[in-house]
Order: C-alpha cells, then structure tokens, then sequence
C-alpha cells in the first residue's frame, strides 16, 4: 500500500447536499491532487495543492473546493452535489521539485453516491 | 481536454503469454508520461514516469518504450502472471500540474 489514507471509503449523499472528503499524504510529500473517476472513465484532475495553496485546477466549476493543511493533508469539499458528482474520488500525494516530474501515490478512494 | 487515449480496451491472455498494449497522447506541449496498475479494491500503483523520448524503463517483467514525437507508448508484459491482472492506466503530463489519464486497459490473465 501508498501510505495514503482516505475517508470516508464510502458516502451516500443527497442532491443539494454538500460533501467533504479527506485524505492524508504520504510522509515527505508536500502536494496532493484530486481526481474524480467517474463510471468507464479514466480520473479526471479537480486541482492540485502545493504548500497550503491551489496549484492548478481542471475543468470543474468552483462548487469544488479544497483546502491543504501545513501537515499536508488535504480536504475535498463539494457543495450543491448534483447526480452527475456521483464517482470515486481519489486523492494522489506526491513531492514537487523543479528539476524532475515525481510519481504520484493514491490513495484507495472515496465513493460518493448522489440520490 | 486533452485525449489521451488507449487501446485495447480489454484484452484476456494465457498465463505465460507475452503482451502489450499502447497509449496514444499529443505529441505537443509534453512533459511527462505517467503508467500506473490498477487492481481491483486496491489504489492505483505507479509504475513508470517517462520524461525523455526514446525512453525504456523496465520493473521485473513490466517494461515500457516512450515516443514522444508520434505521442505514443507501449506497456510490455513478459511471461504473464495471474497476479497481473489489473487495469493499467496511461497519465499524460503538460508543463502544467494536470494529468490527463486514458480510460485504461483491463488485462486478465487466465491461469
């Protein structure tokens, strides 16, 4: 296994709600992204944290939203769900460095149902 | 949205049959070419990161090739196992901090 952990492993939730996920990195990684894997596809990026800030976004509209602790954990937080957010969400940590592209570790996961 | 595409979707061997399977990315604005194993119930696991053209990079009997020119990559696995089985997924890389994944292919190794 990575060392990353995420919680909950699975939620069910209703449309309108809102919904936050968490992960915690591995030990020596500064960054985390979040990516939603929907049925048949392959994860899509949401955003990526470095050192408590956004650091790059995909193509989701603000509802999506996240925060990076100065332990590097990260939340996930998704307001006015609709049926569509239904997906796994995972989380990868990693550590970012100027002269090389370092491998991303996931985590196993979060299954969130919209009803 | 940049495609990222892989091929095949699925694909069944024999246990000890050798096999490959290609992902096709632009060849444009790249900076990386991540390859990852998915198991089922399990967290995808990285295999390789390539950055260069022309790239080879090999873990026991898992071995990739990377052009980055034509935007293509080739996944080899050699003597299959059944513990290959998995989805492997294919994650494009640009000069920004997005990764733009294919939707995998799902490899079965029959025993």
């Amino acid at each position: 296994e990575t060392g990353v952990t995420q919680s909950p492993t699975h939620l069910i939730k209703t449309r309108g709600q809102q919904v936050t996920l968490r992960c915690s990195s591995q030990s020596g990684h500064n960054t985390v992204s979040w990516y939603q894997q929907a049925l048949g596809q392959g994860p899509q990026f949401i955003f990526q944290y470095y050192r408590e800030e956004e650091n790059g976004r995909g193509n989701f509209p603000p509802r999506f939203s996240g925060l990076q602790f100065p332990n590097y954990s990260s939340e996930l937080n998704v307001n006015a769900l609709e049926l569509d957010d239904s997906a796994l969400y995972l989380c990868a940590s990693s550590r970012t460095g100027q002269l090389r592209t370092y491998e991303q570790y996931f985590g196993p996961g979060t299954r969130l149902t919209v009803t | 949205i940049l495609n990222v595409e892989q091929s095949p979707q699925s694909l069944h061997v024999q246990e000890g049959d050798s096999t490959n399977f290609t992902c096709s990315f632009p060849s444009s604005n790249f900076y990386a070419l991540h390859w990852y194993r998915w198991e089922t119930a399990k967290s995808p696991e990285a295999l390789f990161v390539m950055t260069l053209n022309g790239d080879e990079k090999k873990k026991g009997r898992i071995s990739a090739t990377l052009n980055t020119k034509e935007g293509y990559s080739y996944l080899y696995i050699k003597g299959s196992q059944p513990e290959d089985s998995a989805t492997y997924l294919c994650a494009f890389k640009t000069g920004a901090n997005n990764l733009f994944f294919g939707t995998g292919t799902r490899l079965t190794v029959i025993p």
